[in-house]
């Protein structure tokens, strides 16, 4: 079955220090993956898309077909950058997210 | 622009008793219009689905049903709740078609205790 899986239910980093949030998929064909974030009081929000390759407020993420995953990385982390934060996969018009990984940067 | 409401905000309901939560979006025709749920260390979970009037597609068996009368209106329904429904109801709205992005807009949630 597609799936998506976020191996980490909290990260706490400190500000400056680099971010990695994990996502991995199953999924036999060319998925269509998605980063969604929510920030407390917010509505849940797109972030980024693969097929953008774009830099959204720092953040990038990759496909990477060899390992099935979909990480997403930001070099030095900000306060404001705590949130939840959602991986997801486009499966037909369904898009399925993963369980959320809760970032919290500390100063 | 676009927007999408739901409501209620925020709902407190015995166990047994019906529930309906509204959701419409304007700005925009023949949207995909979606039911998640969030609930604490599960995540988002897909609910209902539905790609036009009156066509729903139920991705988990549950104690709920959804029906959209109206081709911006999605509604979320139950007869009887179960202490298990309580959570966090998102409704969500995406292009529809073939020019679906994968890009979903939300509404602010409706909070759900059942007691």
């Amino acid at each position: 079955a597609q799936r998506v899986t976020q191996p980490e239910k909290l990260l706490s980093v400190f500000k400056g220090a680099p971010v990695e949030l994990k996502c991995n998929y199953s999924y036999s064909g060319s998925p269509e993956l998605f980063w969604y974030v929510q920030y407390s009081r917010q509505r849940l929000q797109l972030l980024l898309r693969h097929i953008s390759r774009e830099s959204i407020k720092g953040f990038t993420a990759d496909l990477n077909k060899g390992e099935t995953s979909f990480h997403l990385k930001k070099p030095f982390a900000q306060e404001e950058d705590s949130a939840m934060y959602y991986c997801a996969f486009l499966y037909g018009n369904k898009l399925v997210f993963g369980a959320g990984t809760i970032l919290r940067v500390k100063s | 622009s676009q927007t999408i409401h739901q409501w209620p905000a925020t709902l407190v309901q015995p166990v047994g008793s019906p529930l309906s939560l509204e959701c419409t979006v304007e700005g925009t025709s023949n949207p995909n219009l979606y039911w998640y749920r969030q609930a604490a260390g599960r995540g988002l979970q897909l609910l209902f689905y539905s790609v036009g009037i009156g066509q729903i597609s139920s991705e988990v068996p549950q104690n709920l049903s959804a029906s959209r009368p109206q081709d911006r209106q999605f509604i979320l329904s139950s007869k009887k709740l179960l202490l298990s429904d309580s959570g966090f109801y998102l409704c969500a709205w995406s292009v529809g078609g073939n020019r679906n992005t994968g890009e979903l807009f939300f509404g602010e949630g409706s909070r759900l205790t059942v007691l």
